[in-house]
């Protein structure tokens, strides 16, 4: 079936420097992919929606220049926290949707950012 | 703007007991409604869908059944087994594969 593969699942970066995250759809193509962001036993939060070939759009708070979103191809959405800091350590996770399956959207593994 | 609310966890349980989780919605148009899993360390699974009125979603023995007229999405299983420990989210879209709404989430930990 359709999978969508984050990468990758754990990382832990030093304060000050940047971390890029893969999102990819493995058997199909998105051309929009959605970026979420999870704070421990809290709900996911949408940050932005990721658009192939142009710009990706934010939600309301979200900063776009430090949570870099670029969806180069069909198959791959990457999003870059740069000048990361502590509070940026959460959980991301990513999701595509399958066109013609109903719409039907999947999600990535996730991806645990640790910022010391 | 759209919003979820779902019953605040953890409910613990014994395994075979009954369960349900609560899910109640607002929104502008006709939405789908959605509840996904996530088990510990992972992330988010489709448990089961809907995607119009008095829909019922069913998947591994959990069912829910979409009432507009009570705007509520409740998520039940008739016996629960350990591995059903989990934190269950439930969700709306607007559009089809547009972002999603979520619930809080409800922790759900099933004891032998």
């Amino acid at each position: 079936g359709a999978v969508v593969s984050q990468h990758p699942s754990w990382v832990i970066c030093k304060s000050g420097t940047s971390v890029k995250i893969e999102c990819r759809s493995l058997d199909f193509q998105a051309t929009t992919m959605f970026w979420y962001r999870q704070f421990p036993k809290q709900s996911l939060m949408l940050m932005a929606t990721s658009n192939e070939g142009s710009k990706a759009t934010y939600e309301q708070g979200v900063e776009k220049d430090k949570f870099l979103i670029n969806h180069a191809s069909l198959t791959l959405s990457t999003l870059t926290v740069t000048s990361a800091h502590p509070e940026d350590s959460s959980f991301y996770i990513c999701s595509a949707s399958l066109a013609g399956s109903g719409n039907t959207i999947y999600f990535g593994e996730g991806s645990w950012l640790t910022v010391v | 703007g759209d919003s979820v609310t779902q019953m605040e966890g953890p409910v613990t349980l014994s395994e075979e007991a009954f369960l349900t989780i609560n899910c109640t919605y607002t929104a502008t148009g006709y939405p789908s409604l959605f509840w996904y899993v996530q088990y510990p360390g992972e992330g988010l699974q489709l448990l089961l869908k809907a995607t119009k009125a008095d829909d019922k979603g069913s998947n591994k023995g959990f069912e829910a059944t979409y009432r507009k007229e009570t705007t509520s999405f409740h998520l039940e299983k008739g016996s629960v087994q350990v591995s059903d420990s989990a934190v269950y989210f439930c969700a709306l879209s607007e559009a089809a594969g547009n972002k999603l709404t979520f619930g809080g989430g409800t922790r759900v930990l099933v004891k032998p």
